[in-house]
């Protein structure tokens, strides 16, 4: 069961366009991390996030973690196919160190 | 190399069938994990080991899995009597210490597909 929320699950855009990736919980995150997973490959970490309300920028990249620590965005200005991946959000609910992963969204950018 | 190692990367196995998969963890990483991932899904926490002590099992779907690391370095998952709906990618990650602050570095994964 995930206790994470991510949508949307699929999104196709053109190349210039912006978009948003959500994840949300009922559950109160210690630390939140954003993944990016390229086929056949391991999911790679973007950021990580602790501070309720903080707001990390990696070019193009903006990611912002709600007040309540229980929900986050990633927003990508400008994407580019080389944007396309799988973006899955993790967070430690608690001190432990397993991530529980959301379910993913499946970005395609078309040139 | 420098990062995360696993093999086989894919494995075929009949339903019933035993396997073994492999992580070789970066060099000095005190914790590994193992995840799984179902097709289209994000990954699932199935153990935890810090140095050779397993710390958390909690996520072990069953007692068909088992996971190991002897020595502190290398570990293995072995699935016994594969089902079915053992079919998924498997990804070993490592950090180089415990607490939710140290990056997990992943592995490529191992595709196991059972018949």
């Amino acid at each position: 069961t995930q206790l994470l929320e991510q949508s949307p699950q699929f999104l196709s855009i053109q190349e210039g366009e912006n978009l948003t990736v959500y994840c949300n919980s009922s559950s109160v995150f210690s630390s939140l991390q954003w993944y990016r997973q390229e086929p056949g490959e391991g999911p790679v970490l973007l950021v990580t996030v602790v501070t309720g309300g903080e707001v990390k920028k990696l070019k193009r990249l903006t990611f912002q973690f709600g007040d309540a620590r229980k929900d986050s965005s990633l927003h990508i200005t400008a994407a580019q196919p080389g944007d396309t991946g799988l973006y899955l959000c993790a967070g430690h609910f608690s001190a432990g160190n397993m991530l529980t992963f959301g379910g993913g969204t499946r970005l395609m950018v078309k040139p | 190399g420098a990062g995360v190692s696993q093999s086989p990367r894919y494995k075929v196995a009949k339903r019933g069938q035993d396997v073994a998969l492999r992580c070789d963890p970066i060099s000095g990483h005190v914790s590994l994990f193992w995840y799984q991932q179902a097709l289209g899904q994000g990954p699932e926490f199935l153990t935890y080991f810090q140095n050779e002590a397993q710390l958390d099992k909690s996520g072990l779907p069953s007692d068909r899995f088992f996971a190991e690391r002897p020595e502190g370095s290398v570990s293995t998952l072995k699935i016994q009597r594969t089902q079915q709906e053992d079919s998924a990618v498997y990804l070993c990650a490592s950090s180089l210490a415990q607490g939710m602050y140290n990056e997990q570095f992943f592995g490529p994964g191992t595709r196991l597909t059972v018949l």
